[in-house]
């Protein structure tokens, strides 16, 4: 069964540090994104892509956060430099096209200390 | 604004019972989608059911049961005879056009259900 894979599950890091994330959306998926989840809330967008360009990031910390979806397919997410307030999970998903159901993955834990 | 409330934070019943699970939205728009994830510990949130508002049609699959009714704003959605395996976070979202021509997913602060043994 097709999925969204992320890596990795789980990440701690210092603050101040860099940390990235990798999500490789299903086979044939033209629209990615990226959501945030902190504990006891509901996904959050931070970034849309439609193949290789960001069409929405209205909502991304564009100070430390960067998102690239270099060939259309699979995507990184960067937090430089780590802040406490950035623990959360980090979800990724995609669909077929922006108004198709949304798929996600597993998600990452990130835990700053 | 659009919004989604879900004013259970946490349920607990006993296996077997049945369980309702409130979702009430806001939004100006009249084409918008609505829909139900359960989230396990895994971390993944699955989809359970997508319905758009043209059609208030409610629907069984199963165990599962929601209820739409417009003139409420309101997406409940129940399980029958729940099981431990039900145990999970379950939310609710909406989906309408942006201004930006987008379509963005708003999701409540979800409903964690217990189902104990």
């Amino acid at each position: 069964e097709a999925e969204v894979a992320q890596s990795p599950r789980y990440k701690i890091t210092e603050k101040s540090q860099a940390v990235a994330f990798w999500c490789d959306p299903i086979s044939g998926h033209a629209t990615l994104y990226w959501y945030r989840q902190i504990l006891g809330q509901g996904p959050e967008l931070l970034v849309q892509f439609q193949d290789e360009s960001v069409v929405d990031d209205s909502q991304l910390p564009k100070d430390r956060f960067s998102a690239e979806r270099l060939k259309g397919v699979d995507s990184t997410l960067k937090i430089q430099p780590a802040e406490l307030g950035d623990s959360a999970m980090y979800l990724c998903a995609s669909s077929l096209e922006e108004v198709s159901l949304r798929f996600f993955g597993q998600g990452t834990r990130l835990t700053v200390v | 604004a659009q919004k989604v409330t879900q004013a259970q934070t946490e349920i607990s019943v006993v296996e077997k019972e049945d369980v309702t699970l409130d979702c009430v939205y806001e939004t100006r728009d009249t084409t918008y989608y609505l829909f139900w994830y359960k989230q396990p510990p895994s971390g993944e949130l699955v989809f359970l059911i997508r319905r758009n508002s043209f059609d208030e049609q409610n629907e069984i699959s199963g165990r599962y049961s929601w209820n739409f009714q417009k003139s409420t704003s309101s997406f409940n959605f129940t399980i029958t005879a729940s099981q431990v395996v039900d145990s999970a976070v379950y939310f609710c979202a909406l989906s309408e056009a942006s201004t930006s021509g987008t379509y963005k997913y708003i999701f409540g602060t979800g409903t964690r259900l217990k189902v104990l043994a």
